[in-house]
């Protein structure tokens, strides 16, 4: 059981929209820290992919753009590829464990 | 551009003890981040581990917090990772990982596997 909690799976068409929620609690997201997300491709390391919410490192298209709402934060893939098949977790601190703590991991399906 | 690589037994027996090793190239270890070690069991999310800073100064996952201890050797500009008294359980891939406020970059990752 993660701290923060994800949907373990989304799908959608080429060129769509899709959205993976992170929600978190009055110890983590709900106590004003930062939500960072991560992409992690069949076999490969994680690498970031939004950090402090909606900022996108440096090479990262911005068809990826996150948002926050409360204790929630949301990841938006729009214009959906066959190469953003992938899995995404979602990542924050909590208070109440003194370390960083994960979502549970979103697998997107490219139909 | 920061750069880290995973070392260590790809094979550990049960009740043993883990150890791995990350080797940070193009960059010190000195400096202000924290060096972080996150895994991943096989068809499973990820786990952070358990961090340090350069000056010694660690903080682990209350779950493995027992088992754990993550150390740095400024002099060859590496840390480390124990786990102690290994089960399957612990079967997983384990990265290496430099946080400032976010996780950034990554090791490739080495697989540990538990069994006699």
């Amino acid at each position: 059981q993660s701290v923060l909690t994800q949907p373990p799976s989304v799908s959608g068409a080429p060129g769509q929209r899709v959205t993976i929620s992170c929600t978190g609690t009055s110890s983590n997201i709900g106590a004003g820290y930062d939500v960072h997300w991560y992409q992690q491709l069949p076999g490969k390391a994680p690498k970031l992919l939004i950090y402090r919410y909606t900022n996108r490192p440096s090479g990262v298209p911005d068809r990826f753009s996150g948002s926050k709402s409360g204790t929630s934060a949301s990841l938006a893939i729009t214009g959906l590829q066959a190469e953003d098949e992938a899995d995404y977790y979602c990542q924050s601190y909590d208070n109440s464990l003194s370390g960083s703590v994960f979502g549970g991991g979103t697998k997107l399906t490219v139909l | 551009q920061v750069q880290l690589k995973e070392s260590g037994p790809g094979l550990v027996k049960p009740s043993g003890t883990l150890s791995l090793t990350c080797a940070v190239f193009g960059g010190s270890i000195s400096s202000s981040n924290w060096w972080s070690w996150v895994r991943q069991p096989p068809g499973k999310g990820l786990e952070w581990i358990g961090e340090i800073y350069h000056s010694g100064s660690t903080t682990y996952n209350p779950s493995l917090k027992s088992r754990v201890t993550i150390s740095v050797d400024k002099s060859k500009n590496q840390f480390s990772l124990e786990l102690s008294s290994v089960t399957a359980a612990d079967t997983a891939v384990y990265y290496c990982t430099m946080r400032s406020n976010w996780f950034d970059p990554w090791g490739q990752g080495t697989l540990v596997t538990v069994s006699s």
